[in-house]
């Protein structure tokens, strides 16, 4: 059984343009949900895909975005990229159990370091 | 205010100390209560989650949560220096849908 994995592993751009992360998520979940982590700081929830839709969303801007495909593999896009968007950004994957309440435990990837120039 | 509140420490033990971590909160409506740790440059590793109020004990670890309070805690018994990380609380709703993290609590555990 795989974990989960994110590509690339580090990644710089400038200001402006825009950027696409990659998540394939553990064997058997059908969860994803991404996160930025600034430093020194916990992680700040971006959203959640479950079954290829958006199942939940924190306060970040339109211009974060996001993709589930068929494998349950994820994408998250940043357009018009900003200085403050360099982070950690990290993939969760996880599997929903329903049984009396919902069980939702993330597993984590170890991440894409962004730095916006 | 924030969702959640953790101080960041640093935080700096003797090897053997018991260990104590804490956050507050301050959505009643959180239901999922989670521990995670953090190695430098690494993603979080999940250490226990818990449902609701109670206890909940694995090995070394112990978690508690106090709805009444919004406070949770992590204690760490017979603490060795492979501890050294930043632990995470982090919380969700009944749907599991959205997550909020701590900022982390920096430990060092000293030999």
């Amino acid at each position: 059984e795989t974990g989960v994995t994110q590509s690339p592993t580090h990644l710089i751009k400038t200001r402006g343009q825009q950027v696409t992360l990659r998540c394939s998520s553990q064997s058997g979940h059908n969860t994803v949900s991404w996160y930025q982590q600034a430093l020194g700081q916990g992680p700040q929830f971006i959203f959640q895909y479950y079954r290829e839709e958006e199942n939940g969303r924190g306060n970040f801007p339109p211009r974060f975005s996001g993709l589930q495909f068929p494998n349950y593999s994820s994408e998250l896009n940043v357009n018009a990229l900003e200085l403050d968007d360099s982070a950690l950004y990290l993939c969760a994957s996880s599997a929903w159990y329903i049984a009396g309440g919902a069980y939702n435990e993330q597993f984590f990837g170890p991440g894409t370091r962004l730095t916006v120039l | 205010q924030k969702e959640v509140e953790q101080d960041p420490g640093p935080l700096s033990v003797p090897e053997g100390a018991i260990v104590s971590l804490n956050c507050t909160y301050s959505n009643s409506a959180f239901q999922y209560f989670m521990w995670y740790r953090q190695y430098s440059r690494k993603g979080p590793e999940l250490l226990m989650y818990t449902y609701s109020s109670g206890n909940k004990e694995d090995g070394r670890f112990t978690a508690q949560v106090d709805k009444s309070s919004k406070y949770i805690s992590l204690f760490i018994r017979d603490s060795q220096p492979s501890d050294s990380a930043t632990y995470l609380c982090a919380m969700t709703f009944a749907t599991g849908n959205q997550f909020y993290f701590g900022t982390g609590t920096s430990l060092t555990v000293i030999p």
